[in-house]
């Protein structure tokens, strides 16, 4: 199966700053099926992104996915408050389907 | 707008088994594949289990293979998760989970879950 290794596992930021999120594959994806997902404390996770730079309808465009083969990057640009939460990659392309361990963004 | 309800969670000892199942609506049930994650307590994401529209393929996650049977009824609009030989670090929230499309998507609308706990 696929190892998705999310780095750093927390990230310490401000409100307007620009946060950068990685993910790692143990092979790479093929038609690049990674997606990102963000889940709030005691919310069920929301696709951000998917095909690893598609945006999911209503997601703001300070969300935005990059990378192909076996590296993957979510950046966001201007933090904004509603932002800090857990951050999950998952790749979709291969069976059976994984999950990165998560990044969490904190507010500094 | 879509609609995923779980429910069949509970209490269970070591070694039993329970079924789970999910009610869909909002969307048209036999086009889109459908799945299981599950989060345990303070954890990460964990993919569970896959099923295609008609319910032919199958897939699982390797620490659930063999233990967990996915199925659906698209007459009723309903998944569900048949689980047996649980072991302690089956506990967790069970969603039931869309895919974003017909073809090979991630996953898309999520339900609240139920909760799976697995104690003597």
């Amino acid at each position: 199966e696929i190892v998705l290794t999310q780095s750093p596992g927390t990230l310490s930021l401000s409100p307007g700053e620009r946060a950068t999120l990685s993910c790692r594959a143990s092979q790479s994806l093929g038609s690049n099926y990674l997606a990102w997902y963000q889940q709030r404390p005691g919310q069920a996770p929301r696709l951000l992104i998917y095909g690893a730079s598609s945006r999911a309808t209503g997601v703001p465009d300070r969300f935005t996915g990059s990378g192909l083969g076996t590296d993957f990057t979510l950046s966001i640009s201007r933090l904004d408050p509603e932002d800090f939460a857990m951050y999950y990659c998952h790749q979709y392309g291969s069976a059976p389907r994984t999950f990165g361990q998560g990044t969490k963004l904190e507010m500094k | 707008e879509v609609q995923l309800v779980e429910s069949g969670g509970g209490l269970v000892q070591p070694g039993g088994s329970l079924r789970l199942s999910c009610s869909a609506s909002g969307f048209i049930f036999t086009s889109f594949t459908m799945h299981w994650v599950r989060q345990a307590p303070g954890k990460g994401l964990e993919y569970v289990s896959s099923i295609s529209v008609g319910g032919r393929s199958t897939n699982y996650a390797h620490s659930v293979e063999g233990r967990f049977t996915i199925s659906r009824d698209n007459a009723k609009n309903s998944l569900y998760l048949q689980m047996t030989s649980l072991r302690t670090e089956d506990t967790a929230i069970y969603h039931c989970v869309k895919s974003l499309s017909t073809v090979t998507s991630p996953f898309d609308s999520w339900g609240q879950g139920t909760l799976v706990t697995v104690s003597s």
